[in-house]
């Protein structure tokens, strides 16, 4: 069965620390996707990274960088310096691909408050 | 500019009824997508189309019905048979990058 985790809650952080947000997943396919999305209180999901399980380059993206690591099962979300507009509920989540579909199992998401 | 839109945003169903959540799409994307997100829960998918015509039941689509008569549009009906219906509604869609995009949702709650 497939299954994502994102065991924190809720984060509080001051603001310009740096915050790691985890996500472990399960599943026994070998071609998957991670994902990451914010939603801020206007409710959209708003797409942050798309990782392919061959591809276990981290990746760097401004404030934001990802550490995929497939022997361990996760795929960890670090925002340096934070900012007050990064307050938002950060989704992980996992695609199988079996369908031809987007099929996203998503996590529990982690609510991040960043505080002035 | 394109996008996905969702109506209404706020929609409150009296017991026994059936309403409907519109979602519309001009990013031209033949597959759309309608997922649940209740509070402290990850999303889950109700019912997903991959092309015209054509729907498929996600993983809680029991007392949901859908339709795909138009590539851009792709309505959700919450119907009396839904016992637990409040929560908010979001619709998708995807093309070719395996992206989704999102709408801004509909908060559905019971009168």
């Amino acid at each position: 069965a497939q299954k994502v985790t994102q065991a924190q809650t809720e984060i509080s952080v001051v603001e310009k620390e740096d915050v790691t947000l985890d996500c472990v997943y399960e599943t026994r396919d070998t071609t998957y996707y991670l994902f990451w999305y914010k939603q801020p209180p206007s409710g959209e999901l708003v797409f942050l990274i798309r990782r392919n399980s061959f591809d276990e380059q981290n990746e760097i993206s401004g404030r934001y960088s990802w550490n995929f690591q497939k022997s361990t099962s996760s795929f960890n979300f670090t925002i340096t310096a934070s900012q007050v507009v990064d307050s938002a509920v950060y989704f992980c989540a996992l695609d199988l691909l079996q369908t031809g579909a987007n099929n996203l199992f998503f996590g529990t998401g982690t609510r991040l408050t960043v505080i002035p | 500019d394109g996008g996905i839109t969702q109506s209404p945003k706020y929609l409150f169903r009296k017991e026994g009824q059936n309403v409907t959540l519109s979602c519309e799409q001009n990013l031209n994307h033949d597959a759309m997508y309608w997922y649940r997100q209740d509070p402290g829960q990850g999303l889950r998918l109700i019912y997903y189309s991959q092309i015209v015509n054509d729907f498929q039941k996600g993983d809680i689509a029991e007392g949901y019905s859908v339709s795909r008569e138009k590539k851009e549009s792709f309505p959700l009906t919450v119907t009396s048979a839904q016992k637990n219906p409040t929560a908010f509604y979001l619709c998708a869609s995807s093309g070719t990058s395996e992206k989704l995009f999102f709408g801004s949702g509909t908060q559905l709650s019971v009168l």
